[in-house]
């Protein structure tokens, strides 16, 4: 059955520094992808990034990279330069092409410190 | 405009009162789907249809009934609301195979 973990319940990051936020996900399928969405303190959820399995590159979204590691099998997302408006709440999800539905993480909180 | 859109978007009710969170998308997708969000606890499934009259069972089933007659729609039934019901209720949206999911404004929900 598919997994996604996030150890971080919360972190902390200065504005204008960088920051990563953990994912690791388990799945016996070759063949998925990883998701990264926020959801700011309004409620909704925000796409931000989308890696394939089979993408040879990591994603790369403007402010925000997915630091890919398919051996370690962890889908790291990385923001650059954190703004005030990057607090939010940040869930890692995966969907296998062989099941085709989406496993969400329980998130990670991140406040950007000004 | 592309949308997936829930109703109500905030509701009130009492114990054992039946009630339906309408799902409705505009984007011919196949997969639908409900989670619920609680405090610590992330985006927890709840079910999921990969297409007219095919749903499956997610993490947290218990309590809930939903059905697939048409594409467009993905009603989630509480046939009696209990207070452990009380969350954020998302529907969400995908193409089969699709590369995000289109997630609806959320449903607040308070059983008393």
């Amino acid at each position: 059955a598919q997994k996604i973990t996030q150890t971080q319940p919360g972190m902390f990051v200065q504005e204008k520094e960088a920051v990563t936020l953990d994912c690791t996900y388990d799945t016996s399928d070759p063949s998925y992808g990883l998701f990264w969405y926020k959801q700011p303190s309004s409620g909704e959820m925000i796409f931000l990034i989308y890696q394939g399995s089979y993408d040879q590159q990591n994603a790369t979204e403007g402010r925000y990279s997915l630091n890919f590691q398919k051996a370690r099998k962890s889908a790291n997302l990385v923001i650059s330069a954190s703004q005030l408006g990057d607090s939010a709440m940040y869930f890692c999800a995966m969907r296998d092409d062989y099941g085709q539905n989406f496993v969400f993480g329980p998130g990670t909180r991140l406040s950007v410190l000004p | 405009e592309a949308q997936v859109t829930q109703n109500p978007r905030y509701l009130i009710t009492v114990t054992g009162k039946k009630l339906t969170v309408t799902c409705s998308q505009n984007m011919n997708h196949e997969y639908m789907s409900w989670y619920r969000q609680d405090p610590g606890l992330g985006l927890r499934q709840i079910y999921y249809s990969m297409n007219v009259e095919v749903t499956d069972k997610g993490d947290v089933p218990e309590g809930y009934k939903v059905s697939r007659k048409e594409k467009r729609n993905f009603p989630l039934i509480l046939e009696s609301p209990s207070p452990n019901q009380t969350s954020l209720y998302f529907c969400a949206s995908s193409l089969k195979g699709g590369n995000t999911i289109y997630f609806g404004e959320g449903s607040w929900l308070t059983v008393v």
